[in-house]
């Protein structure tokens, strides 16, 4: 089982600064199958990135993945009032399919 | 517009059994893998199980594995999660989520199972 180990757990920002979220693998995620995906309260999850770097559709270009191999990264610019919530990375190359334990970005 | 709308959640007794149903519209159901995911209270995510297309590939996490069984009806545009012998642990807002391959990029708003005496 690849195990996803996301840091930090918080991050604590204001608008119109960057976030950088870290999610690192227990061990080589195949061909880079990395997701990342956005978690408001009361809400279904939202896919932002896919093959570690892809925006889904619809994504605002201030949302960008990066990383490969066991090490990935998600960027934020200029946070928005809509972007403070919970973000979890996930790979999907092998079963069992895991999540990340989240990072919140919350409102410094 | 995709749509996809879990129901069957309730409370349940621990050992007790549960259907969780899940009604697909707005894409074509039969070309895409889907998955059932959950989250307890508070918690992070969890993927339980996917199934392949035409139902010939099924995989679960390992806590649910032989407990559980998820099916797929194409021509009812279905998607369902069998629970037998339920745990209090199993308590969690259950997704019914969908995508190409094993990525998913459409979800449900989730159903509620609680397990508890």
């Amino acid at each position: 089982e690849i195990v996803l180990t996301q840091s930090p757990g918080t991050l604590s920002l204001s608008p119109g600064e960057r976030a950088t979220l870290s999610c690192r693998a227990s061990q080589s995620v195949g061909r880079n199958f990395v997701a990342w995906y956005q978690q408001k309260p009361g809400q279904a999850p939202r896919l932002l990135i896919y093959g570690a770097s892809r925006r889904a559709t619809g994504i605002p270009d201030k949302f960008s993945g990066s990383g490969s191999g066991t090490d990935f990264t998600l960027t934020i610019n200029r946070l928005e009032p809509e972007d403070f919530a919970v973000y979890y990375c996930q790979q999907y190359a092998d079963a069992p399919l895991t999540f990340g334990g989240g990072t919140k970005v919350e409102v410094k | 517009e995709v749509q996809l709308v879990e129901s069957g959640g309730t409370l349940v007794q621990p050992g007790g059994s549960l259907r969780l149903c899940c009604t697909a519209s707005g894409f074509t159901f039969s070309n895409l893998w889907m998955s059932w995911f959950r989250q307890a209270p508070g918690k992070g995510l969890e993927w339980v199980a996917n199934i392949k297309q035409d139902g010939t590939d099924i995989h679960y996490v390992d806590s649910v594995r032989d407990r559980f069984t998820i099916s797929r009806d194409n021509a009812k545009n279905s998607l369902y999660l069998q629970m037998d012998s339920l745990r209090v642990e199993d308590t969690a807002l259950y997704y019914c989520a969908g995508g190409g391959g094993w990525l998913v990029d459409s979800w449900g708003q989730g159903t509620l199972v609680t397990v508890s005496s």
